[in-house]
């Protein structure tokens, strides 16, 4: 069976600093790795995805994303957050039929 | 290319009332998801459809909830009668049927029940 654990319901970062958003996975299958953004009132938009391929991931807005399979682990970083990146993050493991499973989300808050 | 579309963005019903959701996919996507999204949690599938084929509806309150995908496009989603409990963020989504592949999400319809 497939759930993720998001660790952090809320992070704080001020603008400029570094972006840590941590993800814990469990798949029976070989899974595939995504991480979602949430604006309000908007749709879910693809930052990024791993698919067994490098393990360092990279995605949109200078977002990437680190694979590590001995810590079931899929956490997300940026170098320097700015005040655009205040939303909902959500990392996603998919299943063999591509059925997504989400986390509960982590709220990012972004400081001037 | 245009996204999924879904309507209508925002509705208010009462309680025991009914009220349907209208969700177009990406053209070319043979796989739908229909989504709720309580407030503060992630989204949960209620029902993914492969073409116009039931592949997951093992979440979906089968006894007030039910959807449909005629002609393997277009889906509605209806919930019949409403409880409070149904105010979510209702969201549809596609994909290309490949594993692993993205899923494309529409805005979401608000609801609330009261």
């Amino acid at each position: 069976a497939q759930s993720v654990t998001q660790l952090d319901s809320h992070v704080s970062v001020s603008e400029g600093t570094p972006v840590l958003l941590r993800c814990n996975y469990s798949s029976s299958y070989s899974p595939s790795l995504f991480w979602y953004v949430q604006h309000p009132n908007k749709g879910l938009q693809l930052l990024l995805k791993y698919t067994s391929a490098a393990t360092l991931v990279k995605g949109i807005n200078g977002f990437e994303a680190e694979f590590k399979k001995s810590e079931t682990s899929f956490h997300l970083t940026k170098p320097s957050a700015h005040m655009s990146d205040a939303a909902e993050y959500f990392c996603v493991v998919s299943d063999e039929f591509n059925k997504f499973y989400f986390g509960s989300g982590t709220k990012l808050n972004v400081k001037p | 290319e245009a996204g999924v579309a879904q309507s209508p963005r925002y509705k208010i019903i009462e309680k025991r009332q009914s009220v349907a959701f209208w969700c177009n996919p990406i053209s070319g996507h043979a796989t739908l998801y229909w989504y709720q999204q309580i407030l503060g949690q992630g989204p949960k599938l209620l029902i993914q459809f492969q073409n116009n084929g039931v592949v997951d509806d093992s979440q979906l309150p089968k006894d007030r909830f039910s959807a449909e995908r005629l002609k393997g496009v277009d889906s509605t989603l209806k919930i019949q009668p409403a409880k409070l409990e149904d105010s979510a963020v209702y969201l549809c989504a596609s994909s290309l049927e490949i594993v692993g592949n993205i899923q494309y999400f529409g805005a979401g319809t608000r609801l609330s029940v009261l």
